[in-house]
Order: structure tokens, then sequence, then C-alpha cells
């Protein structure tokens, strides 16, 4: 019962281009998504969020894009730089039922050559 | 300085031991969690805490046990120790009403 899926183990672009993460959910009453970013021997960290009602939320390099209606979300770093190879995970949370409870995907391995 | 902090890093033991996991948070945060990274490298949730009460308790066996003293303590206690409990294990934290976690490096157990 894979609940937020990311269909891409891997990634791999060009310093200065676009990458585009992408994630797929299956349950209607996720409400809000979030990104976070996993370098090696380190916990994740937040990245960015939207929730539902919204359908595009920018934060300097980064943008997540919602379809509500695919239930699919992607994740676009312009430009990608070096730094930002990394492991990316999709989230997704369903509240208030399930407060605390963010669902994972399994990780994008993006990796940014110079 | 560390926001959120798991003890030990590496945890090394041997099947049928007991083990623990500490963590702690100084960010003020009111919800604590556990999750565990397996092979497969999803994360999954095990448990939650909001201010030292247990709010979500997924079907994780019995031999898993959290304990949370405080609001800024939440430790892990795994009895009688399994091949299958390999993993990497995260602490989080997060500030009432808003879901984006802040995690611990991690845990990562090996169960030989």
């Amino acid at each position: 019962d894979q609940q937020v899926k990311q269909n891409s183990p891997s990634l791999s672009v060009q310093e200065g281009r676009i990458s585009i993460l992408n994630c797929d959910y299956t349950n209607s009453m996720f409400d809000y998504f979030l990104w976070y970013k996993k370098y090696p021997a380190e916990g994740p960290t937040f990245l960015i969020s939207i929730s539902s009602i919204k359908d595009k939320n920018e934060d300097g390099r980064f943008t997540v894009f919602l379809n509500k209606s695919a239930k699919h979300l992607s994740l676009h770093i312009v430009p990608s730089q070096p730094g930002d190879s990394a492991v990316y995970f999709c989230a997704a949370h369903q509240s208030p039922l399930n407060a605390g409870k963010s669902t994972f995907g399994d990780g994008t391995t993006l990796t940014v050559k110079p | 300085d560390t926001a959120v902090s798991q003890t030990p890093k590496y945890l090394v033991t041997q099947m049928g031991n007991d083990k623990s996991i500490k963590c702690e948070q100084n960010l003020g945060h009111d919800t604590m969690y556990w999750y565990k990274q397996d092979s497969k490298k999803f994360l999954k949730i095990m448990f939650s805490y909001n201010n030292k009460e247990l709010i979500i308790n997924e079907t994780v066996p019995n031999r898993f046990s959290p304990k949370s003293p405080d609001k800024a303590h939440l430790n892990l206690h795994i009895n009688s120790l399994e091949l299958g409990d390999s993993a990497v294990y995260f602490c989080a934290s997060s500030p009432q009403g808003w879901w984006g976690y802040t995690f611990g490096s991690g845990t990562r157990l090996t169960v030989v």
C-alpha cells in the first residue's frame, strides 16, 4: 500500500540545466505536500512545501507544482548546481485526523554534473 | 548546537539483545517522531508523540517501546532484536500545526 511514489530512482542533469523530480500519490485526502533533501549520513532536511489549495509554490531556485486532478506533484530546480546532488523525498500529509504523520516516497537520487 | 540529536550514530549488536536509541531536540517543538528507513529506502513512521503523549503508533512489533520523559526527549527501546530490525532509524520533531519535520542524522542499526 504505497500511497506516495517516486517512480524515478535516479536523475542526472548537467549543471545549469533544469532538474525535474516527480511524485505521485493515491490518497485524495492528502492536503499538504513537502519535499525533503537528504545528503549521505545525514537526516532529510525540509526544502519546500505546498498546500493542496495551491498549484504552485516558489522559493528561489526551487518550485513545486501540484496537479490535484492527476494526483501528481513535481519539484523543479533551476538552475541546477552540483551542491544539489542528493536524494530527494516527497512527502504527503493528511490533517487533521492523522496529525503528525507524513507519508514518504522512496526517494530520487539527483546527480548534477559540473 | 544540533537541533535534533540522536545517539548513537551507529549500533551493531547481536540478535536477541536489547538496545536503546536516544533523541533530544532543542527547538521547543511539540511533536516528536520515530521513522524507520529500511533497505528499500522508504521512510516509514513508527511513533509520534505530542507533548509526551503517544498519538501515533503504527503497526510496529511490541518489542519496540518509545518513551518520552519530557517534550524534548523521545527514546526508542528495542527488545529481543531481530535481523529484520536492521535499518536506519530517524528521530524528527515539528512545531504545532506545521508538518515540516526537522530530522536527526539517523542511527544505523545492524543486527548480526
